[in-house]
């Protein structure tokens, strides 16, 4: 079946390191997004692609980079982290550019 | 940029019926999607509106008026499972294609 998947699922990393968090689909999906989830936020955009080679900054862009190479993959990167980067990461795909999304199981980020 | 409102928490009773209201005001309205998320699970899509009207699925429906800018879901005998967060996502479109907005989400305590 497919599916998406994110790793790790858990992370726990210090101020300033470099963190990537994985995002991995099988739906054979072109657009894929990454969402951040707070408390009183709600789940707020932070980039998205609609294709390999294609990358949008969201809402939330600042401080995070993505790169699209292949159709399954879009990596999210932190250059450098900070503690109001700490939450919860969901990666989401989609078939058609406004079509329903898939989500991914989630990876909660730590940043002490 | 848009604005969506939803009540933070609702509670209803198994067996019953609740209506979860959705407000947005949004300058390129192209949709408007339901999701469920149970606590620590990823985002589930539950329905998708982009006319006026009533969309029925199951249990759930859920309602669109454009003109008022207004959107419910409503749950139908209402089972334990319910018990969940309920997030109004708006799609808007715009020069930098698609992106979808999310409302903070809607709590719902499904008590015996």
């Amino acid at each position: 079946d497919a599916e998406i998947t994110q790793s790790p699922r858990h992370k726990i990393t210090e101020t300033g390191r470099q963190v990537t968090l994985a995002c991995h689909q099988t739906w054979n999906h072109n657009n894929m997004f990454w969402y951040r989830q707070d408390l009183g936020h709600g789940l707020r955009l932070i980039h998205y692609s609609y294709g390999v080679h294609d990358t949008n900054k969201g809402e939330v862009s600042d401080g995070y980079s993505v790169s699209r190479s292949n159709t399954e993959d879009l990596p999210l990167t932190l250059e450098s982290a900070a503690s109001s980067q700490t939450s919860v990461y969901f990666c989401a795909s989609s078939d058609l550019a406004g079509d329903e999304q898939y989500f991914g199981p989630g990876t909660r980020l730590t940043v002490t | 940029g848009q604005n969506i409102d939803q009540p933070t928490e609702m509670t209803a009773t198994e067996g019953a019926i609740v209506q979860i209201n959705c407000t947005y005001q949004t300058s390129g309205f192209n949709g408007l999607f339901w999701y469920q998320q149970h606590a620590g699970e990823a985002p589930t899509f539950l329905s998708y509106n982009v006319l006026d009207g009533l969309e029925e699925k199951g249990r759930f429906s859920s309602f669109l008026s454009r003109s008022k800018g207004y959107s419910y879901l409503l749950l139908k005998e209402l089972q334990m499972k319910d018990s969940a967060s309920y997030l109004c996502a708006v799609r808007e479109l715009s020069n930098s294609g698609y992106a979808l907005n999310f409302g903070k989400g809607t709590s719902l305590l499904v008590t015996p």
